[in-house]
């Protein structure tokens, strides 16, 4: 079955180390996202990429990392420099037709990160 | 920069009646798409509906329909025949037709009750 795939589901870090999410999708889907869910804020968008070996920041990019070598995996660092790293994780992918404009995304089922 | 605002962070129905959540955007965009998006306790993202700006008919998907507003900014939905399967955060959603990128709003947690 095609689909989205974020693991690991739960993840705990120390303070002061980098962590990386990962995200893989079978879906053929050119441009991927991450985006950071907290209570009462929604989703907020970390990076995006729409082709290989491309990506631009989002809205809260501060401290995060990422890398697109291959179409199917977009993998998320959280680096050290993100003060507050413990929410929940979504990762996205979404056909990008630029004639129809077909770009209703697909999710993951998240990663809850918690630092202790 | 375009922003979505989602007013009612909770919302509670009975089953089997009928609910609408609201869901404002700014934008200077002509052309975009709308989207709602249900997050039920498992936090898996599910598509409930998509509207697409430069058609007027407002989208319906079975029990999920929309009231697309174009000149006021408004999306709202509007869940008709409420299930207790319905009880999930709901978001609105925004493509700001730069790349695919979604913008999304608060989110609105509704309660569907027995």
């Amino acid at each position: 079955d095609g689909g989205i795939t974020q693991s690991p589901k739960y993840l705990f870090r120390k303070e002061g180390q980098n962590v990386t999410l990962s995200c893989e999708q079978n879906l053929n889907h050119d441009a991927m996202y991450w985006y950071r869910q907290d209570p009462g804020q929604g989703l907020r968008l970390i990076y995006y990429s729409q082709i290989v070996n491309d990506f631009q920041k989002g809205d809260i990019a501060e401290g995060y990392s990422v890398s697109r070598e291959k179409k199917e995996s977009f993998p998320l660092t959280v680096t050290s420099a993100q003060k507050n790293p413990t929410a929940f994780y979504l990762c996205a992918s979404s056909r990008e037709n630029r004639v129809m404009r077909n770009t209703e995304a697909f999710f993951g089922q998240g990663t809850r990160l918690t630092v202790v | 920069a375009q922003t979505v605002t989602q007013s009612q962070p909770e919302m509670s129905v009975q089953e089997a009646e009928t609910v609408t959540l609201s869901c404002t955007y700014d934008t200077s965009e002509n052309n975009y798409y709308l989207f709602w998006y249900k997050q039920p306790p498992s936090r898996q993202m599910i598509l409930v509906i998509r509207q697409e700006a430069y058609k007027q008919q407002n989208a319906t998907e079975n029990r999920f329909s929309v009231n697309f507003q174009k000149a006021a900014k408004s999306f709202s939905l509007k869940i008709s025949d409420s299930q207790l399967g319905d009880t999930a955060m709901y978001f609105c959603a925004f493509d700001d037709n730069q790349g695919g990128k979604l913008i999304f709003g608060q989110g609105t947690e509704l309660s569907v009750k027995p």
